[in-house]
């Protein structure tokens, strides 16, 4: 199986600043690649779908990039409100998600 | 608007069996699959396997072969998980999600708000 990668675990950053995680599946992928926001004791809410198309409602601050094995999140000007573990995830059989990357405010 | 209702918390004994509940409304449920994801305390999301509401075709994560089954109602639009043979480390937060009716390959737009399965002595 497919296993997906994503870093950094952790980062803390400021209010404004460009924040970007990272993720690598083992083998390369079609674009069946999502990334989700989970906010502390809330659901996983999806933000990206198909490596790069914005969910609807999602700020577009947030945006997803890559392709093969390695893509990309980035939030463009972090706000308080985003504090959250952000996941990657295939979508393809099997689905797999990536372990996770938790971002803070400095 | 789509909307998938869990059933309640539960706290059960190691060795015990559980099932949880996923009551969708809002689409036609045959249309689509459920897919389910568990999340352990503090850990990260992990999926446990699929089913289809449609045939009731079933894929389940090679880790969870053993422990769960999948099955689903059609006359109440409802899926369902059982969890066999609890141990603690099945202390989690269990979340049904919609999936594509052929084989679990859909990105997860919407979640049940979760059911907390506790496993203590």
């Amino acid at each position: 199986d497919i296993q997906m990668t994503q870093s950094p675990s952790s980062l803390s950053a400021s209010v404004g600043d460009r924040v970007t995680i990272t993720c690598r599946a083992s083998q390369g992928l079609r674009n069946y690649l999502a990334w989700y926001q989970q906010k502390p004791g809330k659901l996983p809410q999806l933000l990206i779908y198909a490596a790069s198309t914005l969910e609807s409602g999602v700020p577009s601050r947030f945006s997803g990039s890559g392709s093969g094995t390695d893509f990309t999140l980035t939030i463009n000007g972090l706000q308080p409100e985003d504090v959250a573990t952000y996941y990657c995830q295939k979508y393809s059989v099997p689905p797999t998600f990536g372990q996770g990357t938790r971002v803070e405010i400095k | 608007q789509v909307q998938l209702v869990q059933s309640g918390a539960e706290v059960k004994k190691p060795g015990a069996s559980v099932k949880v509940s996923c009551k969708a409304s809002g689409y036609t449920f045959t249309n689509f699959g459920i897919s389910w994801v568990r999340q352990a305390p503090g850990q990260g999301l992990e999926w446990l396997g699929w089913i289809s509401a449609h045939n009731g075709k079933t894929n389940y994560a090679e880790k969870f072969q053993d422990k769960i089954s999948l099955t689903t109602d059609t006359s109440t639009n409802t899926a369902f998980l059982q969890l066999r043979s609890l141990r603690a480390d099945d202390t989690a937060v269990y979340y049904c999600a919609r999936d594509y009716p052929r084989e679990p390959s859909d990105c997860f737009r919407h979640w049940g708000q979760g059911t907390l399965i506790s496993v203590s002595s």
